[in-house]
């Protein structure tokens, strides 16, 4: 059974960046993509970005080109994902999922981020 | 940017009801549709994946149909646990794209 742990919730000021992690345990971590998707309070689902750990390649959202970056640690099974430029419409639960064939088959916790002056 | 558009965006049902929900592509997308349910609080579920292929563990009254542009999430006999918001998910394109919604409240 694969096991996604995201960090805790963040609270910061605009302008600033912030790092969220999702530590996977089970199943083949690295033959997975890892996606990340955004949810604001009240609204729907948003795909951010992806990230194949066997081949530490990512590719992002347009709309989030040259403003999100995700990494993975491949010793620790760890994947981030760093948004910078914060401004308060990036308020919202971010969450980590396990990309199988195009679907989202397994979610982290979730992760709020407030940004708020 | 493949634009999925779900109805009814919200919908007052009762137990043993049987729920129509839709999503339509604004692009042909074959079969490469899937569908979601989250529970208030929870993170998302896969609920049907490739339009009609069922997910190990999801009860058997959600089933899903269509192909192309129009595709239809049905929920048979409806439990009052089904209350949640559900989301069709494109992945025809490379830009992964989702509909904006369809919460059901018990009436």
């Amino acid at each position: 059974q694969v096991h996604l742990v995201q960090s805790g919730a963040e609270v910061k000021k605009p302008g600033s960046s912030v790092k969220v992690s999702c530590k996977a345990s089970g199943g083949a971590f690295s033959s997975y993509a890892m996606s990340w998707v955004r949810q604001a309070p009240g609204q729907g689902l948003e795909w951010m970005g992806k990230i194949v750990p066997i081949l530490d390649v990512a590719n992002y959202a347009q709309k989030f080109q040259g403003r999100v970056t995700i990494t993975v640690d491949k010793s620790t099974n760890t994947v981030y994902m760093e948004l910078s430029t914060l401004r308060s419409e990036d308020t919202a639960v971010y969450y980590c999922a396990r990309q199988a064939h195009g679907t989202f088959d397994y979610w982290g916790q979730g992760t709020l981020v407030a940004v708020s002056s | 940017e493949i634009v999925l558009t779900q109805s009814p965006a919200f919908q007052s049902v009762t137990p043993k009801e049987k729920v129509t929900i839709t999503c339509r592509a604004s692009h042909n997308i074959g079969s490469s549709l899937h569908w979601y349910q989250q529970k208030p609080d929870q993170s998302p579920k896969l609920l049907i994946k490739y339009a009609s292929q069922s997910i190990s563990g999801v009860p058997s009254r959600f089933s899903g149909s269509g192909s192309g542009t129009h595709f239809t999430l049905t929920i048979n006999s409806l439990e009052a646990e089904d209350v949640a918001a559900y989301y069709c998910q494109q992945s025809s394109s490379f830009d992964l794209t989702f509909g904006q919604g369809t919460r059901l409240e018990i009436k």
